[in-house]
């Protein structure tokens, strides 16, 4: 693989139900982040880390986890998903904390 | 709070000059970026300004005044495959990008 990888790339899922959402880059890139998209609204980070083994709180962080176990991947988690986290979410990452993110090709989640 | 401003929609036509402005308000300044993102996909990067004045690439400028918490994307001779939403964000005091809700330009023939 080249870049970054999300999955899946779509799904439906029940209100209530755990959802993994899945990230993996092989750029090496220290910083990992996670946003989401809606109509109207610009991106909104929801969680991020600067490297692994550390994890931050972005804007918009209620609903949503995290953990950073290595390098190459970045899974954010609904613990028990709600119709108001349906959206677009895009995964991203950068060399450093201050630098160029490259984005996934985002995963379509609807929450009925 | 923390704001960028830029326009919902421009229309412009093929072969010609289109300038996209992003005004913003954060607390601290550490850099503006510009990002391209088609439907349906996701953002690519078009361009970084961390000093005052214009930075060219191609077809694309981007100029920022931070006295005036400014910035316009430049797009010259604007083809079909131009269409896209045209992201501006900005790297406040914490070093997290926040992003504006984008700027959707349509190019006609």
């Amino acid at each position: 693989i080249a870049g970054i990888t999300q999955a899946p790339t779509s799904q439906i899922l029940a209100a209530g139900r755990r959802m993994t959402l899945r990230c993996t880059q092989d750029m090496r890139h220290n910083a990992m982040y996670w946003y989401r998209q809606d109509l109207g609204l610009g991106l909104r980070l929801i969680h991020y880390s600067n490297t692994a083994g550390t994890t931050g709180k972005g804007e918009v962080p209620d609903g949503y986890s995290v953990s950073r176990a290595n390098t190459d991947d970045f899974p954010l988690t609904l613990a028990s998903a709600v119709p108001s986290q349906t959206s677009v979410y895009f995964c991203a990452s950068s060399d450093f904390d201050m630098g160029e993110q490259f984005f996934g090709p985002g995963t379509r989640l609807t929450v009925l | 709070g923390q704001n960028i401003d830029q326009p919902t929609e421009m229309t412009a036509t093929e072969g010609a000059i289109v300038q996209i402005n992003c005004t913003y308000q954060t607390s601290g300044f550490n850099g503006l970026f510009w990002y391209q993102q088609h439907a349906g996909e996701a953002p690519t990067f078009l361009s970084y300004n961390v000093l005052d004045g214009l930075e060219e690439k191609g077809r694309f400028s981007s100029f920022l005044s931070r006295s005036k918490g400014y910035s316009y994307l430049l797009l010259k001779e604007l083809q079909m495959k131009d269409s896209a939403s045209y992201l501006c964000a900005v790297l406040d005091s914490n070093y997290q990008l926040i992003w504006g809700a984008g700027t959707k330009l349509i190019i006609k023939p």
